[in-house]
């Protein structure tokens, strides 16, 4: 069984440009999380997707904002880059709210 | 609003003593409670849940953690540290009334010392 595939694995841009990840969650499952990790901050909670809805989001910018699909492959998009969304970011899914998640390997993203 | 707490930054223990990993949580309604581990260079990893029934939960690995509702706890233990066991731990609530909204602790590192 596939786990949960993150593309790109890195990324570099520059500040003011705009980027999108991509999430790919474990076959079946529906619910998929986004969260920023940094050293100072630890694991921050962007948002989550279930069935195509965002349920909870939480306290970014809306500089961050995210979409999943009908396959339930979900997408994050970052616009208007600034050195401080350097991270990494990591994609989890869930098949029910009574399991854990699965961590994909994340997207690190330096912006410079 | 779910909050977690983890108070200590960094654990040291012997291999082969036991080892305790602290974590005490906040939120409004019943919790689900969970442990995951990051290694080195590796993705998050699952170890295990608290969603209800009994306080002591088993997991991966040899761990296990108690559920304290009264003290808002879940600490992650385990009774024989391997060297292996070196890495960073969160500790992680979700509201059972919120979704999958699960919010994480700020990690706990552990070295343990052969």
């Amino acid at each position: 069984k596939a786990g949960v595939t993150q593309t790109p694995r890195y990324l570099i841009k520059t500040r003011g440009q705009q980027v999108t990840l991509s999430c790919s969650p474990i076959s079946g499952h529906r619910s998929v999380s986004w969260y920023q990790q940094t050293p100072g901050q630890g694991l921050q909670f962007l948002f989550e997707y279930f069935s195509e809805t965002q349920r909870n989001k939480g306290n970014f910018p809306g500089r961050f904002s995210g979409r999943q699909f009908s396959n339930s492959r979900s997408e994050m998009n970052v616009s208007t880059l600034e050195l401080g969304d350097s991270a990494l970011y990591l994609c989890a899914s869930s098949s029910g709210e009574n399991y854990g998640y699965t961590f994909g390997s994340g997207t690190r993203l330096t912006v410079v | 609003a779910q909050s977690v707490a983890q108070p200590e930054d960094q654990v040291n223990v012997a291999e082969g003593n036991p080892l305790t990993v602290k974590c005490t949580y906040s939120v409004s309604g019943n919790p689900y409670l969970f442990w995951y581990v990051q290694y080195p260079n590796r993705g998050l990893q699952f170890l295990l849940k608290y969603i209800t029934g009994d306080n002591l939960v088993k997991g991966s690995y040899g761990f296990e953690a108690e559920f304290n509702k009264s003290q808002t706890s879940f600490h992650l233990k385990k009774p024989s540290a391997l060297v292996s066991d070196s890495a960073l731990y969160f500790c992680a609530v979700r509201d059972k009334t919120g979704g999958f909204k699960t919010i994480f602790g700020a990690g706990t590192r552990l070295f343990v010392k052969a």
